[in-house]
């Protein structure tokens, strides 16, 4: 099985800021890597595809990057409403992982 | 409106059953593959199992393997999950998701969620 491991775990960043959240594979993924939000009582909502590939809808200051066992989500300038819980999953490989996510707050 | 609607879950006794289903809207379901995803209260989120287009491809997380059964009908565009044997370690919002890719393209990403079913299991 392949782990994720998300770092960090929390953080809290004023509106305005550069945002970089960190996804590290236990072996390579290649670039089967997706990356969701989820704020509180929704269901996630898918951010990125395919390691940097940005989903339907989703504004331009997310992007992501990366390949084989690292991997980045950036939000360029922090806005209030992003508040919320990241996700990165693979499926490179079964079974389909999650990472443990990392929260993400405003100050 | 595009969308996913679970139903089906409730409140069951270790070693019960529960059958949850998923109505898919406004797309072509057949063409998706389609899994589930649980999330226990608090917790992070869970793969449990993936079907593919004609269901010859079917994938489970090897904590339910054995005990679930997923399922889909393209004429009726229904996704399901058969859920034997219940654990309480089973106590979990369970969601219904569309890979976005068609016909098993190899990308990841699921771009639709319900907004999930909760099953709690406890006696």
């Amino acid at each position: 099985e392949i782990v994720l491991t998300q770092s960090p775990d929390t953080l809290s960043v004023s509106p305005g800021e550069r945002v970089i959240l960190s996804c590290r594979a236990s072996q390579s993924v290649s670039s089967y890597l997706a990356w969701y939000l989820q704020k509180p009582g929704q269901g996630p909502r898918l951010l990125i595809y395919d390691a940097s590939n940005r989903a339907t809808g989703i504004p331009a200051r997310f992007s992501g990057s990366g390949s084989g066992t690292d991997f980045t989500l950036t939000i360029s300038s922090l806005e209030p409403e992003d508040s919320a819980v990241y996700y990165c999953q693979q499926r490179s490989n079964w079974p389909i992982t999650f990472g443990q996510g990392t929260r993400l707050e405003i100050k | 409106e595009v969308q996913l609607v679970e139903s089906g879950g409730g409140l069951v006794k270790p070693g019960g059953s529960l059958r949850l289903s998923c109505a898919a809207s406004e797309f072509t379901f057949s063409i998706y593959s389609m899994s589930w995803v649980r999330q226990a209260p608090g917790k992070g989120l869970e793969w449990v199992a993936s079907i593919s287009t004609d269901s010859r491809y079917i994938f489970y997380a090897d904590s339910v393997r054995g005990r679930f059964t997923i399922s889909r009908d393209n004429a009726k565009n229904l996704l399901y999950l058969r859920m034997d044997s219940l654990r309480v370690e089973d106590t979990a919002l369970f969601f219904c998701t569309k890979e976005r890719a068609p016909y098993s393209s190899p990308s990841v990403g699921s771009d639709l969620w319900g907004q999930g079913t909760l099953v709690t299991v406890s006696s």
